[in-house]
């Protein structure tokens, strides 16, 4: 089963643009990451926001987390063809810290 | 440091044979958790090993089964194989708080 559910779940934008991708989860968590994953290679962490923690940043990222509404966005400013890839919301919230992940968001950055 | 490595990178098998998976993890990753990505979706939770014992498992039926050694390293069997096994089937170790690190994955295919 999954517990989040990224919004949309393709998106094609001009290089340069910026990127909003969503995140929705059904259950109380510990913290939300999310991933980015090139081609069906494995994933690369990018980010892990606490349930206490509203905002953060990493560069051209920033994650928001919402608690009440059960979601998160994932910004990417000034878009880069490399970062065309997939990004998944993976959330943890049980005694143990297995990951759950969304569907993900396919991200198509044209030239 | 090396990363987390998985072998073999590609696999064929055939319907009804049994196939076996390798990770190391991190060095000092004490925790291993494998997935299951069928093409265009999220990885789905297997299993979660921490110091050797099972911690945590998916919804999968019992022809999986997995196991942790003494130096963390893991194995992944599957026994029976169908046609729906063909996946990406990764692992990921984890040493505490920042997030999970992946392989580079098992690219499975049965015939």
């Amino acid at each position: 089963s999954q517990q989040g559910e990224e919004d949309p779940q393709a998106l094609s934008i001009q290089e340069g643009e910026n990127a909003t991708m969503n995140c929705s989860y059904k259950t109380s968590i510990n913290n939300l990451q999310w991933y980015r994953q090139n081609s069906g290679r494995g994933l690369v962490h990018l980010i892990l926001i606490r349930s206490n923690e509203r905002e953060k940043h990493s560069g051209r990222l920033r994650v928001t987390l919402d608690t009440s509404k059960k979601s998160s966005s994932l910004l990417i400013t000034a878009s880069r063809a490399a970062d065309t890839a997939s990004y998944f919301c993976a959330t943890d919230g049980g005694r143990d810290d297995k990951i759950i992940f969304g569907k993900g968001t396919r991200l198509h950055i044209l030239p | 440091d090396a990363g987390v490595t998985q072998s073999p990178t590609h696999l064929i098998k055939t319907r009804g044979q049994q196939v076996t998976l390798r990770c190391s993890p991190i060095s000092g990753h004490k925790s291993v958790s494998w997935y299951q990505q069928v093409l265009g979706q999220g990885p789905q939770f297997i299993f979660q090993y921490y110091e050797k014992e099972e911690r945590g498992r998916g919804n999968f039926p019992d022809r999986f089964s997995a196991r942790q050694f003494p130096n963390y390293s893991s194995e992944l069997n599957v026994n029976a194989l169908l046609l729906g096994d063909s996946a990406l089937y990764l692992c990921a170790s984890t040493g505490g708080y920042y997030g999970y690190t992946f392989g580079s994955g098992t690219r499975l295919t049965v015939v």
